[in-house]
């Protein structure tokens, strides 16, 4: 199994629908949980992270299930300007090794 | 404050050459990390750095890869003797302490071996 695993898409949606992405991790004893948002010919910046509990800013909520080792996210009423790919991203566990997935392509439609 | 910064933010060189990329983190963060990414692997750790100190080196992919960190702000990946296959884009990012802290990238260095 790798490290972290994503649907690398591309998913293309038209605007205001709502789209989930889905991340798998390996490493059981890992504890910190992140989305990151690339655009094209860009960095990557941080979009949330990702707690135990769950988590929602504005349209988009992170979610967390330790027991299957899974994470999700769920953009809601989605944008033209949310079109990027998203990246999930996990610690090493024991140490502060991050690990992004290979990032999941989504475009809005007008 | 600037972010971190990176430079060059291209470099062609021929194979067989030394290409040294150059970055200066955010002032104040302890950590220091070096990416590559490509269309095949995505974004890959090679190093990182915690005060100065190399703490993780096991994704630098061979002895051809070097990365120094001489002071706080200031650091280096040395690739000698380059190769096509090191064509990728190398990403420098910052953060202020350990886990669960964010990452801050600067805007990269797009590498091309001919």
């Amino acid at each position: 199994r790798k490290e972290v695993e994503q649907d690398p898409g591309p998913f293309n949606v038209p605007e205001g629908a709502t789209v989930a992405f889905n991340c798998t991790y390996s490493n059981s004893a890992s504890q910190s949980f992140f989305w990151y948002r690339q655009d094209c010919r860009k960095e990557p910046k941080l979009l949330m992270s990702v707690y135990s509990s769950g988590n929602e800013d504005g349209r988009f909520t992170a979610q967390l299930n330790r027991a299957s080792q899974y994470i999700s996210l769920l953009i809601r009423d989605s944008k033209l300007s949310d079109s990027a790919t998203y990246l999930c991203v996990v610690d090493g566990g024991s140490n502060y090794k991050l690990t992004f997935g290979k990032g999941t392509l989504l475009t809005v439609n007008p | 404050d600037a972010g971190v910064i990176q430079s060059p933010r291209h470099e062609v060189t021929e194979m067989g050459q030394e290409v040294t990329l150059r970055c200066k983190p955010i002032s104040g963060h302890d950590y220091l990390f070096w990416y590559r990414q490509t269309m095949m692997r995505g974004l890959e750790l090679l190093i990182y750095f915690n005060n100065n100190v190399p703490i993780d080196d096991s994704g630098m992919p061979e002895d051809r890869f070097s990365a120094k960190m001489p002071n706080a702000s200031f650091s280096t990946l040395k690739i000698q003797p380059s190769e096509p296959r090191d064509s990728a884009v190398y990403f420098c990012a910052s953060s202020l302490r350990g886990r669960g802290e964010k990452l801050f990238f600067g805007s990269g260095t797009q590498l091309s071996v001919l």
